[in-house]
């Protein structure tokens, strides 16, 4: 099983309102991330947890709020966002080895209004 | 500062011939580079991968190839299937407080015509 699975696959929110974007794996991995990709452009990092902790926040804004509650999960809670920030948010998971390839499920599709 | 380069944005193939995919990296610290796969609305799929301390590895129609002293690695489907159209991003390891970090090319947008 190499499946990551994210939820919503589509999301519709207003300036004001909080939501959250949730994604799970069963691989084991200790390692879980989230990236963000634009259109027309590469998947660029926000955050990086490892066993649980976050190791890499690639300055990104406060209205962005990641959580690890355990080692299946990752959340990425939304608050006050604006509408540049409509873009496919992605979650993978790798294993902690060093060079080893990073698990990406389908993505959430955030549009912000 | 871009550190892994994709120049060509786009290109087209018939099916049953090569593809070839070409990815440039300035930064010599990279020792591990990977292929990813992407369709529209969806997250990349990850295809094939090399070590620094080889200059070729095969995978079925894939196979990539690394020349580490021009800092270039190219992908190659052979043949290629109406399938194959994605978008194909190449991407590089950097290690950042222990933790792993993948950077990524531009993309390439391939189809395969048939």
């Amino acid at each position: 099983d190499t499946e990551v699975t994210q939820t919503p696959k589509h999301l519709v929110m207003g300036m004001t309102n909080k939501k959250s974007l949730k994604c799970e794996q069963h691989m084991g991995h200790r390692a879980m991330y989230w990236y963000k990709q634009k259109a027309k452009k590469p998947p660029e990092l926000m955050f990086v947890y490892s066993y649980e902790k976050l190791s890499i926040n690639e300055s990104v804004p406060s209205r962005f709020s990641p959580e690890c509650p355990n080692s299946s999960l990752l959340n990425l809670h939304l608050h006050a966002l604006q509408p540049e920030d409509s873009a496919l948010y992605l979650c993978a998971s790798s294993s902690q080895a060093i060079n080893t390839e990073a698990f990406f499920g389908q993505g959430t599709r955030l549009t912000v209004v | 500062d871009q550190q892994v380069k994709q120049n060509s944005p786009s290109l087209s193939v018939q099916e049953g011939r090569i593809s070839i995919l070409n990815c440039d990296y300035t930064n010599s610290m990279f020792d591990y580079f990977l292929w990813y796969k992407k369709y529209p609305a969806e997250g990349p799929t990850f295809l094939i991968s090399i070590s620094s301390i080889k200059d070729k590895n095969e995978d079925g129609r894939f196979t990539v190839f690394l020349n580490k002293s021009a800092k270039h690695l190219s992908l190659h489907i052979v043949p290629s299937q109406p399938g194959d159209s994605a978008v194909y991003f190449c991407a590089a390891i950097a290690l950042i407080q222990g933790a792993q970090k993948l950077v990524f090319g531009q993309g390439t947008r391939l189809t395969i015509n048939p």
